[in-house]
């Protein structure tokens, strides 16, 4: 059975502090991804990362940074978390097939974090 | 830029067919997809369609896909209250990533 799964259900953190939110899966995927979800905006992609040490940016990346050194694990980081940064946060694995061809996304239960 | 559009709320009753409606941009989509989103769950794929492909359907579930208007939808037969979720239709753009629509949330009145 495959599994996405990620490091917390619910954080709570307070403005400034630096947060790392940790995500693993266990399908052997070349390609993972944080998105964030709000309310009437749906999912925005955040980070993604093709192969183990590559990182492109999404369509919000300011404020965030990822890690990836291991093929199994992607880190999203808030260097200093602000307030807007309250958000339900998907990770999600593909594998690496060519880029047009069916490439279903597997997501983990995802993080509601919020700032105070 | 690419851009999917969906309606953000819609309510049936038990028994009743439900039909979600999505609008994309990128002609050039290779597969669309529908997920569903459960309660404090992350999403799970429902069900995909080629590009190539006016209609599939998977038990309840009928996807059609008019790509003249850039429109697909989703049925499901028989909606059941365990069908209220919230509702994502994706396109799987020539960068290999998806865009998501900004969810329909589906529910089922007993």
């Amino acid at each position: 059975d495959v599994k996405v799964t990620q490091s917390s259900r619910y954080l709570v953190k307070r403005t400034g502090e630096k947060v790392f939110l940790e995500c693993v899966q266990d399908m052997d995927h070349e390609n993972m991804f944080w998105y964030r979800q709000d309310p009437g905006l749906g999912l925005r992609l955040i980070y993604f990362s093709y192969d183990v040490k590559m990182k492109e940016k999404g369509d919000i990346p300011e404020g965030y940074s990822v890690s990836r050194e291991k093929k199994e694990r992607f880190s999203l980081i808030l260097e200093s978390a602000s307030t807007n940064q309250t958000s339900m946060y998907l990770c999600a694995s593909s594998l690496g097939a060519a880029k047009s061809s069916y490439n279903e996304q597997f997501f983990g239960p995802g993080t509601r974090l919020t700032v105070l | 830029g690419e851009d999917v559009e969906q309606s953000l709320f819609l309510s049936v009753r038990e028994g009743d067919s439900s039909v979600i409606n999505c609008t994309y941009t990128d002609s050039s989509s290779t597969y669309l997809y529908w997920y569903k989103q459960e309660p404090g769950a992350g999403l799970q794929l429902l069900t995909y369609i080629f590009s190539n492909m006016d209609m599939k359907q998977d038990q309840r579930l009928t996807v059609l896909l008019n790509k003249k208007d850039k429109h697909l939808s989703l049925r499901i037969a028989d909606t059941q209250t365990g069908d209220s979720a919230i509702y994502f239709c994706a396109e799987h753009n020539q960068g290999g990533k998806l865009i998501f629509g900004q969810g329909t949330e589906l529910s089922v009145k007993p």
